[in-house]
């Protein structure tokens, strides 16, 4: 069983352009959750979706930040006009419910780097 | 809102010595998760504890969630240079959510 699948590893991008990130929860699940890690602070949670719906974004900045997770396809978070204080390890981990831990089902990150 | 403290921040210790990082919330924990993170990479899942009293052990390291829940401490015995790296604690929010300390960076000199 494949575990929860990000892509890209690493992603670089100029002030002002998008970065897509791209989760692939673990098979049968339907719930995925994305945190932020920022240099020298903690994960803080960001966003939490089911198949085509929001369920939570308690967590997502305002502005320039979405994400949705589609029927087909991988859940993907969006950063519009990145900005260096984007440059952080973005971390997804999936649950089959939202009853089920979904501790040790965290993917390998995505570590954003913006110059 | 729930809040995680972990202590200590930072700790080095020499290879063989025990050591034991605390993980406080303000609230009754439901689940807690301990994580390791190596600088740079992504979380291994160390083990999760669900009950007031349960404690679970992993080679050489034991996490305890204490009776009142509101606490949960994870020992290492006999540390080793493979144990550095960032220990973080996670709480269930019971919104599906995660909320984590702030992290103990660990440092085990040969």
């Amino acid at each position: 069983n494949a575990g929860v699948m990000q892509n890209p590893r690493h992603l670089v991008r100029r002030r002002g352009q998008e970065a897509r990130l791209r989760c692939s929860p673990m098979k049968g699940h339907s719930h995925v959750y994305w945190y932020r890690q920022l240099p020298e602070e903690g994960l803080k949670f960001m966003v939490y979706l089911q198949k085509e719906n929001i369920i939570d974004e308690s967590g997502m900045p305002k502005e320039r930040f979405s994400a949705e997770f589609p029927k087909e396809g991988p859940s993907i978070l969006r950063i519009q006009q990145v900005v260096r204080g984007d440059s952080a390890a973005y971390f997804c981990a999936s649950s089959r419910t939202n009853t089920d831990g979904q501790g040790d089902t965290f993917g390998s990150g995505t570590r954003l780097t913006v110059v | 809102s729930q809040e995680l403290e972990q202590s200590p921040q930072s700790l080095i210790v020499q290879e063989g010595k025990n050591l034991t990082i605390n993980c406080t919330s303000s609230k009754t924990l439901y689940g807690l998760y301990w994580y390791k993170q190596k600088y740079g990479e992504g979380l291994i899942f160390l083990m999760m504890l669900q009950k007031g009293g349960e404690e679970k052990s992993h080679e050489k390291i034991t996490a305890k969630l204490d009776e009142k829940k509101q606490q949960s401490s994870l020992h290492i015995t006999a540390s080793q240079p493979s144990h550095a790296g960032i220990y973080l604690c996670g709480a269930d929010n019971q919104g599906g959510k995660l909320i984590f300390g702030q992290g103990t960076e660990l440092s085990v000199k040969p």
